[in-house]
């Protein structure tokens, strides 16, 4: 059974780093494209970026080019979605989900809530 | 990078009913889009792939056509656990992107 579990919610003020992770299970990790999908408080789903952990291959929305960072360890077949510098505008639900090898959607995470307030 | 426009954005409808929501790229995706469905706090769920394959488990009342910037999600007798919001997406070149959402209500 495929699985993508998602770390659990954080809580940040601006200006912090964070690192949210999503662990796969259940199939070969490195041989499927992994993305991140953001959605902010009553707005719909963003495409963030996209990762093959196979070669590190990464590609990024414009939109979010430089504002996040997109890794995954193959070790342990997990992905990762990291801040350096958060901002209020980064409060949202961050969803990771596996790319099949036709480039759909196919699995999910549950979502980790990401809030940052002063 | 292509655009995606989901029409209406907002459908009200009744258990029963056979509904009609419309996507349209801003370029040519051939057949390369994804219909998922997402309930209040929780992940999407994929429904269709391929503008009209159905995903395993899905019910039949899902459907969806189209190919090229015109595509379609029908639901053919609306059921309770359908209302829901949805969502497009085309995955013919990266970015790729999601329309802005249907909120199917009652």
């Amino acid at each position: 059974e495929v699985l993508l579990v998602q770390s659990s919610a954080e809580v940040k003020k601006p200006g912090d780093s964070l690192k949210i992770s999503c662990k796969a299970s259940g199939y070969s990790f490195s041989t499927y494209w992994i993305g991140w999908v953001r959605q902010m408080p009553g707005k719909g789903l963003e495409w963030m970026g996209i990762l093959y952990p196979d070669d590190s291959d990464i590609k990024y929305s414009p939109s979010f080019q430089g504002q996040v960072t997109i890794s995954a360890d193959k070790s342990t077949s997990t992905a990762f979605l990291q801040w350096s510098s958060l901002k209020a505008s980064d409060t949202g639900l961050y969803f990771c989900a596996r790319t099949s090898a036709s480039q759909y959607p196919d699995y999910w995470g549950q979502g980790t809530q990401v809030i940052v307030s002063s | 990078d292509i655009q995606m426009t989901q029409s209406p954005s907002t459908l009200s409808a009744s258990v029963g009913d056979r509904v009609t929501i419309t996507c349209r790229a801003s370029q040519s995706i051939s057949k390369w889009l994804a219909w998922l469905q997402q309930k209040p706090g929780k992940a999407p769920k994929l429904l269709i792939y391929k503008a009209s394959n159905l995903q395993a488990g899905v019910p039949s009342r899902f459907s969806g056509s189209g190919s090229g910037t015109e595509f379609t999600l029908t639901i053919s007798s609306l059921q309770p656990d359908d209302f829901a919001t949805y969502y497009c997406q085309q995955y013919s070149s990266k970015p790729y992107s999601f329309g802005q959402g249907t909120k199917l209500e009652i």
